[in-house]
C-alpha cells in the first residue's frame, strides 16, 4: 500500500531551536495538508498546498512557523524558534483534492519542547 | 475553528452492539468524511458522503447525512474489540475545500 512518510517520528528539542519536519506524500497526489494535534485543540489546519501551490496558511503563527513544498515529492514545516506550547503531533496527509476520495495521513511527528 | 462537532465525546458499548456516532457542522459543504485513530497512530479514511448524497455503506459502516439539519450520522453494526479507537468527522468546505476535523469520539469496545 502507498504511504505517506513523515520523518521524524519523534524529536525532542529545546526552546529556542528551530525544528524542520518533512513529509513525503504519495506519488501522483496533489493536494498536501498539514495538521497539529492536541488535547485541548484537537486537530488543527495549519496549512494546504495544491500542485506544490500554497493555498491557505491563515492556521499557522506567522512570525514562526513556515510550510513549504520545493518539490512534489517533499513538504516541510519549519519552527524558528520553537517554544514549549508548540509540542504536540504534526500530521501530514495527502489525497487527489477532488472532493471523491479522502486524504491519507502519515504517521505523524511527536515534537516535545523542553 | 473547528467545523464539525462529535457526539457523543466517548462511547462504551458491548462487543457485537452497534455504535452510533453523530456530527454536526456549521457551514455549507462539498462532502463530509469519516476517519478513525488509533492510539498513538495516524487517522484512516474510512468514507466518504457528498453533499447530494443521503445515505452510504462500507462494509459494517454506514454514514448518513443530513444537509437541511447540517448533521450527519456513523453507524457501526456488529461492534468489535478492534473498532475501539477514536473516530472524527471532517467536513470538506464550499468554495475553499478546506478540510475541517471535529474533536472526535472516543469509541471504546467493551469483551
Amino acid at each position: 500500500d502507498a504511504r505517506v512518510t513523515q520523518t521524524p517520528r519523534h524529536k525532542v528539542t529545546e526552546m529556542g531551536q528551530e525544528v524542520t519536519m518533512r513529509c513525503q506524500p504519495i506519488l501522483g497526489h496533489n493536494t498536501v495538508f498539514w495538521y497539529r494535534q492536541t488535547m485541548m485543540q484537537g486537530l488543527e489546519l495549519l496549512a494546504y498546498f495544491r500542485n506544490r501551490a500554497p493555498l491557505d496558511d491563515s492556521g499557522m503563527p506567522k512570525d514562526r512557523f513556515s510550510a513549504e513544498m520545493p518539490d512534489a515529492t517533499l513538504a516541510t514545516l519549519k519552527i524558528q524558534p520553537s517554544e514549549p506550547r508548540d509540542s504536540a503531533v504534526y500530521f501530514c496527509a495527502s489525497g487527489f483534492g477532488t472532493g471523491s476520495y479522502g486524504y491519507t495521513f502519515g504517521s505523524g511527528t511527536r515534537l516535545t519542547v523542553v | 475553528s473547528q467545523q464539525g462537532e462529535e457526539d457523543p465525546q466517548a462511547l462504551s458499548i458491548q462487543e457485537g452492539e452497534n455504535a452510533t456516532m453523530n456530527c454536526s457542522y456549521k457551514t455549507s459543504i462539498n462532502n463530509l468524511q469519516w476517519y478513525r485513530q488509533n492510539s498513538g497512530r495516524g487517522l484512516v479514511h474510512l468514507i466518504l458522503i457528498r453533499s447530494n448524497e443521503r445515505e452510504k455503506h462500507s462494509g459494517r459502516l454506514r454514514v448518513t447525512l443530513d444537509t437541511s439539519k447540517k448533521s450527519s450520522s456513523l453507524l457501526i453494526t456488529a461492534s468489535r474489540a478492534a473498532d475501539t479507537a477514536s473516530y472524527f468527522c471532517a467536513t470538506e468546505k464550499h468554495r475553499d475545500d478546506k478540510i475541517i476535523f471535529g474533536k472526535g469520539t472516543r469509541l471504546h469496545i467493551l469483551p
